[in-house]
């Protein structure tokens, strides 16, 4: 059973560009959860969707940010006209029911210049 | 509020045991966790805990939760230095779902 994907690892783009993070959930799981980590610090929750449906988007910034898990393919983390404070690494976690352990991805690694 | 505090960094000699240390908020938090995060690296889980436990021993690892204090730690016996690496506790915020709070997290350095 493969982990968690996620694709590009390392993704640069310039300010004022698109930065599209995708994250395949491990096999049988249908929950999803992305997380940002800025440079030394820890993990902050950023949305939770399932299956065509965003359940918790508290920690989405207002602006730019766009997730979406569409019924076929991965879940998509979309941020729009980059900033240079949204250099982070995007962590995307699985799980396969509600109250089950998350499983996390390696991450995308987004600079901005 | 959602708030989970832990000590910044721990350094150990190999062979001797580590203790990581970990406040958190939530009272009805159900389960609380450990992950190790190597550089570049994902977040690996180590262990978790249930609330209504005091103690989860898993190998090399000791997990003890006192919810009296909201303290949560992480002992590590007879630690190697490939056990170095980032330590983040993290409690579950269960309004809508699991969402994770994590602390800042605690580097581990291991000198041999």
């Amino acid at each position: 059973n493969a982990g968690v994907m996620q694709n590009p690892r390392h993704l640069v783009r310039r300010r004022g560009q698109e930065a599209r993070l995708r994250c395949s959930p491990m096999k049988g799981h249908s929950h999803v959860y992305w997380y940002r980590q800025l440079p030394e610090e820890g993990l902050k929750f950023m949305v939770y969707l399932q299956k065509e449906n965003i359940i918790d988007e508290s920690g989405m910034p207002k602006e730019r940010f766009s997730a979406e898990f569409p019924k076929e393919g991965p879940s998509i983390l979309r941020i729009q006209q980059v900033v240079r404070g949204d250099s982070a690494a995007y962590f995307c976690a699985s799980s396969p029911q509600v109250t089950g352990e998350q499983y996390f991805g390696p991450g995308t690694r987004l600079t901005v210049t | 509020g959602e708030d989970v505090e832990q000590s910044l960094f721990l350094s150990v000699r190999e062979g001797d045991s580590s203790v990581i240390n970990c406040t958190y908020t939530d009272s009805s938090s159900t389960y609380l966790y450990w992950y190790k995060q190597e550089p570049g690296a994902g977040l690996q889980l180590l262990t978790y805990i249930f609330s209504n436990m005091d103690m989860k021993q898993d190998q090399r690892l000791t997990v003890l939760l006192n919810k009296k204090d909201k303290h949560l730690s992480l002992r590590i016996a007879d630690t190697q230095t490939g056990d170095s690496a980032i330590y983040f506790c993290a409690e579950i915020f269960m309004e809508y779902g699991n969402k994770l709070v994590f602390g800042a997290g605690t580097i581990l350095r291991v000198k041999s």
